[in-house]
């Protein structure tokens, strides 16, 4: 079936240095892509989003990208600071339409930023 | 302040017992959603509501029973038919349309 993943489970970085992670997502048909990040215990909060028609987005130190030829979304996080350190997903909608509600998410990839 | 409340935030259970989590908001979203996430893993989608006195099942909505009385309450009841209710539930909700969905600060369950 459809589905969203992430390639790296674990990621540690450098603090000050930038961070890069991956989702592959396999539903051709998704147009709507949102990043989030989780904290220990908390909700998963928004960082960034991206529809289809864009290949690239940049927010405050973030920046995603979208591949759409080869089904891939990345994150960007320039100079990673030790309160990035957290779980980040990705997640899709098939239909950013008012027919579609449902978000499709990864497993996520924990970030560890090392002081 | 807008946004969107869970409680409580930690709950424990006896085996057998129902228990209702609470989600509340305040955002005039249509749209409510909860989701189940076990350690390690992404969210699953338990039930969702596009509009008040409607709701639709999701990947994982056997054991748990929803409803939407209230355009700002989205209760969600995890029933003594849940095998494996031990887990953070996450209700989130979203804008008619939109799919950008705003997230609460769980309730993890645990049943003992």
């Amino acid at each position: 079936g459809e589905s969203v993943g992430l390639h790296l489970p674990t990621l540690s970085v450098q603090e000050g240095d930038n961070s890069i992670i991956n989702c592959a997502y396999s539903n051709s048909a998704s147009d709507y892509f949102i990043w989030y990040k989780q904290e220990s215990g908390k909700g998963p909060q928004f960082i960034i989003d991206i529809r289809s028609n864009m290949d690239k987005r940049q927010g405050q130190r973030v920046t995603v990208l979208l591949n759409k030829t080869v089904k891939h979304l990345s994150l960007q996080i320039a100079a990673t600071q030790p309160g990035d350190s957290a779980v980040y997903f990705c997640a899709e909608n098939p239909s950013s339409g008012a027919g579609s509600y449902q978000l499709t998410f990864g497993k996520g990839t924990k970030l560890s930023v090392i002081p | 302040d807008g946004g969107i409340t869970q409680s409580p935030k930690y709950l424990f259970r006896k085996e057998g017992q129902n228990v209702t989590l609470s989600c509340e908001q305040n955002l005039n979203h249509d749209a409510m959603y909860w989701y189940r996430q076990d350690p390690g893993q992404g969210l699953r989608l338990i039930y969702y509501s596009q509009i008040v006195n409607d709701f639709q099942k999701g990947d994982i909505a056997e054991g748990y029973s929803v409803s939407r009385e209230k355009k700002e309450s989205f209760p969600l009841t995890v029933t003594s038919a849940q095998k494996n209710p031990t887990a953070f539930y996450l209700c989130a909700s979203s804008i008619k349309g939109g799919t950008e969905a705003f997230f609460g600060q769980g309730t993890r369950l645990t049943v003992v």
